[in-house]
């Protein structure tokens, strides 16, 4: 079945650092990938969509300067947290769609997540 | 988006079947059901999508009234490994593919 794939799983670094997440689609090509975000104990919140090609469109609320996205190709998309903080310390998920196959509708995949803590 | 409401959270023991209801009074006419399922420190994973009556799959069904305006997940013979949290969310056919999330049901399995 389809794969989105992240790296890294864990990082913990210092404050100030910018830190780039990956996110790839192992089986298949989207055009369009997801970024979200999730706090302890809260549900999923979409942050912004990476487009191919293009800019990413973001949600009300998210720093397109703190959030730095880019999808430059069709299997990968990367999410960088600029100078991050330690309330930037989160558990961050991107999820692609296959591509319908027939008339079957595809579901979201998602990747395992990435747990940003910052010290 | 449609909302969806669904219980924070839920019991049971293994070996029982576990029905987890989401209501989603707005749903347009478009729209799909979708139930995934997340493990703690983990992406949510896929289990079953619907747009009416009844989907089947190896691991869960999912029963869709003729209104639509609400859905029940069915996880038969659960065991302590379906602990995890489920969510139920309305997504539409065409235009974006933004999911938007609810609360989701924790539901713990004892033995």
């Amino acid at each position: 079945g389809a794969v989105v794939s992240q790296h890294p799983s864990r990082v913990i670094c210092k404050s100030g650092t910018s830190v780039k997440i990956e996110c790839r689609s192992l089986d298949f090509q989207a055009t369009t990938m997801f970024w979200y975000r999730q706090f302890p104990k809260q549900s999923l919140m979409l942050m912004a969509t990476s487009n191919e090609g293009s800019k990413a469109t973001y949600e009300q609320g998210v720093e397109k300067d703190k959030f730095l996205i880019n999808h430059a190709s069709l299997t990968l998309s990367t999410l960088t947290v600029t100078s991050a903080h330690p309330e930037d310390s989160s558990f961050y998920i991107c999820s692609a769609r296959p591509p319908v196959v027939g008339s079957e509708r595809q579901p979201q995949h998602f990747g395992d997540g990435t747990r940003l803590s910052i010290l | 988006l449609a909302k969806t409401t669904q219980p924070i959270s839920m019991d049971s023991y293994e070996g029982q079947e576990v029905n987890i209801t989401c209501s989603h009074n707005n749903i347009a006419t478009n729209d799909y059901i979708t139930w995934y399922q997340q493990f703690p420190s983990q992406g949510p994973r896929f289990i079953i999508q619907g747009y009416k009556t009844k989907v089947t799959n190896e691991v869960a069904s999912l029963f869709i009234p003729a209104d639509r305006k609400s859905s029940t997940l069915s996880l038969p013979r659960v065991s302590l490994s379906d602990t995890a949290v489920y969510y139920c969310l309305v997504v539409p056919t065409g235009g974006g593919n933004k999911l938007t999330f609810g609360t989701g049901t924790q539901l713990k399995v004892e033995l």
